[in-house]
């Protein structure tokens, strides 16, 4: 079973500009999120999507961060325009969707570490 | 407020030797909590998860136990390896709002 795929896995941006981020889900997983992970932390919830529709975007700087989730696979992560507190690893994480008799076990990505000059 | 707390200090355990780690959590009702590993450079990787009822759950060489009266889980590593060093990130359901909350982990190390 093919894991979940991230990419890029490294950039580097100056502040003021932005940046993408990209992520393929375990084939089957409803439920899509992305975290932020600062050096020295757990990861922190920016938004858990199911299917289409987000569930909890409550922790994301909406301001500069977006997130969309087309038909309900692939999503995309965009910061516009990076600030330097926004250097982390984004990781992305797929799951069965809860009650559907899976747990909210979660299968992440390998991350990709934003630097921001 | 609500705070889930693992030891933030390094823990350094010698081969062969059982590894324990602590997850504290305050404010919280979960009906579920995880743990995961991490490595260096890689994403999270899940290991086991206890439901509130469950008094202990055991993997392998892995164990842990979850006590809803003291809010607190322990994980277990017994006859623990060099290659079990890694950071340990504990987890649990927000039931109120239907998402995870991960601790900031502890890191192990198992020296030879």
């Amino acid at each position: 079973e093919a894991g979940v795929a991230q990419s890029p896995r490294y950039k580097i941006i100056e502040k003021r500009q932005s940046v993408a981020f990209w992520c393929n889900p375990i084939s089957g997983h409803a439920t899509l999120y992305w975290y932020q992970q600062i050096l020295g932390q757990g990861p922190k919830l920016l938004i858990q999507f199911q299917n289409n529709g987000v569930v909890d975007d409550s922790q994301l700087p909406k301001d500069r961060f977006s997130a969309e989730r087309l038909k309900g696979v692939d999503s995309t992560l965009k910061i516009q325009p990076a600030k330097l507190e926004d250097s982390a690893v984004y990781l992305c994480a797929s799951s069965l969707m809860p009650g559907a008799g899976g747990t909210y076990e979660q299968y992440f990505g390998p991350g990709t570490r934003l630097t921001v000059t | 407020s609500q705070k889930i707390e693992q030891n933030s200090e390094a823990l350094n355990i010698q081969e062969g030797k059982t590894a324990t780690l602590t997850c504290n959590y305050t404010n919280y009702s979960p009906a579920y909590l995880q743990w995961y590993r991490q490595d260096p450079g890689r994403g999270p990787v899940f290991l086991l998860l206890i439901r509130e009822n469950e008094k202990e759950k055991r993997k392998e060489r892995l164990k842990v136990t979850f006590d809803t009266t003291l809010k607190q889980s322990l994980f277990h590593i017994t006859a623990s390896q060099p290659a079990d060093s890694a950071t340990y990130l504990c987890a649990l359901d927000d039931s109120s709002a239907s998402k995870i909350i991960f601790g900031s982990g502890t890191r192990l190390s198992i020296r030879p």
